[in-house]
């Protein structure tokens, strides 16, 4: 079974510091990583995403997440926090597409901007 | 494209009462999904549809039913609505390539309260 852990449901950064939202999965099969985001009352859309190629993988509007697979991390990155960056964002694992290509997600951490 | 839409925006029901949640999809994907998401839980898969003609339980598929009534479109039915079941309800569907790099496009979701 997999399953992903996002510590902190909750991070506030100052407009223009290092966001920094972690990801932790198990799974017992080489995962594929994704990172979303959801902007209130939207639906989610796709950040990011790792299918085994290059370990640092370069997303939309500036966010980049890196696979260390001895940490069992994909932990989401942008240099200079944006007010519109104020979002949720999800971290999921799937279990590829052998298997349904079933997504499983984390609880979610909602990003708040400070001017 | 319109992508993933949903129908309707918000409900609200009665204990008892019965709905469809409707979701169309005009990417010519394979695969379709419903989750559901409630706070602090991420989004939890009810039902998926690997492909027209199939459908699969998910983790939580208790108290739902599905049709995927063609390629295009997949309903979600509620048949005796339970106040457990308010969430926000989302559909998505995904093309099912190769190798697990499916991305998972998402719908503006269906808010639900069940009173």
């Amino acid at each position: 079974a997999q399953s992903v852990t996002q510590l902190g449901s909750h991070v506030s950064v100052s407009e223009g510091a290092l966001v920094l939202l972690r990801c932790n999965y198990s799974s017992s099969v080489p995962p594929y990583l994704f990172w979303y985001v959801q902007y209130p009352n939207q639906g989610l859309q796709l950040l990011l995403k790792y299918t085994s190629a290059a370990t640092l993988v370069k997303g939309i509007n500036g966010f980049e997440a890196e696979f260390k697979k001895s940490e069992t991390s994909f932990h989401l990155t942008k240099p200079s926090a944006h007010m519109s960056d104020a979002a949720e964002y999800f971290c999921a694992v799937s279990d590829g597409p052998n298997a349904g290509n079933m997504l499983t997600f984390g609880g979610g951490t909602r990003l708040m901007v400070k001017p | 494209n319109a992508g993933v839409t949903q129908t309707p925006k918000f409900q609200v029901l009665k204990t008892g009462q019965s709905m469809t949640l409707q979701c169309a999809q005009d990417m010519n994907h394979n695969s379709m999904y419903w989750y559901r998401q409630d706070p602090g839980m991420g989004l939890r898969l009810i039902y998926y549809s690997a492909s027209e003609g199939t459908t699969d339980k998910g983790e939580v598929p208790n108290g739902y039913n599905v049709s995927r009534l063609n390629k295009r479109e997949f309903s979600l039915r509620l048949e005796s609505a339970a106040p457990s079941q308010t969430s926000v309800y989302f559909c998505a569907s995904s093309q099912r390539g190769l190798a697990g790099t499916d991305t998972q496009y998402f719908g503006p979701g269906t808010r639900l309260t069940v009173l």
